[in-house]
């Protein structure tokens, strides 16, 4: 398995703002993931955080609204840009660590609430 | 691409009832199958998951689930629930290819558990 660590669990922000999520693994994983749950609804792929290259985007999702970053094997953020109430959600990350036999490990998350 | 259905979006149950949450998946390919939990307030853990071998698995606190390849299913169960078992439940796929690192989720089934 793996520990994962989000900040800030919880935040307001105020409309036209930008937040920075942080995601950590407590060990080296290749692919790093972010989710977005919106209120009452699933979860819903964002993208794929490789390390050494630009992250890869879902349909639906840009990076100049979702600009994310992967220093190292352990860290990676997700800012979420020019935030609307429809941000409002709760964004998670997730990774799959090496030997985990194709499982998928995910964050605590983070709420956010956009007003 | 693939596609997961529960068909079930609210399950009320009584206490020390048993109870049966309803997966169906779509996809051109070969998948890993997967059940999370998500408590009220909480972010994911993960259930219990298919990835070859025995088609019945078994999961943390006392879940199971059958994998049938013919009905494109992956049902969760559990003979005897508790009220701590309220939760919402999702069900999620990922191809056993070079891109079966990302999750596509089913829209979750809310399980309230009543005294």
């Amino acid at each position: 398995s793996a520990v994962i660590s989000q900040k800030p669990s919880r935040d307001i922000c105020q409309r036209g703002t930008s937040l920075t999520i942080q995601c950590q693994v407590d060990s080296q994983v290749t692919m790093m993931f972010w989710y977005r749950q919106q209120p009452g609804q699933s979860l819903t792929l964002i993208a794929t955080a490789n390390q050494g290259s630009e992250a890869t985007y879902e349909s639906g999702f840009v990076i100049d609204k979702f600009p994310i970053s992967r220093p190292n094997l352990t860290f990676s953020t997700l800012t979420v840009s020019n935030m609307s109430p429809e941000d409002s959600s709760i964004y998670l990350c997730s990774v799959r660590p090496t030997g985990a036999g194709n499982t998928i490990y995910f964050g605590e998350g983070s709420w956010l609430t956009v007003v | 691409a693939q596609s997961v259905t529960q068909l079930d979006s609210q399950v009320p149950v009584f206490e020390e009832a048993p109870v049966e949450l309803r997966c169906n998946y779509s996809s051109s390919v070969s998948v890993y199958l997967f059940w999370y939990v998500q408590y009220p307030n909480q972010g994911l853990q993960l259930l219990l998951k298919y990835l070859s071998g025995s088609t019945l698995v078994k999961g943390i606190n006392g879940f199971e689930a059958e994998f049938n390849k013919s009905q494109t299913s992956f049902h969760l169960r559990k003979p005897s629930v508790h009220i701590s078992d309220t939760a919402e439940y999702f069900c999620a796929v990922s191809d056993r290819g070079a891109a079966g690192n990302k999750l596509t989720f089913g829209g979750g089934t809310r399980v309230l558990v009543k005294p």
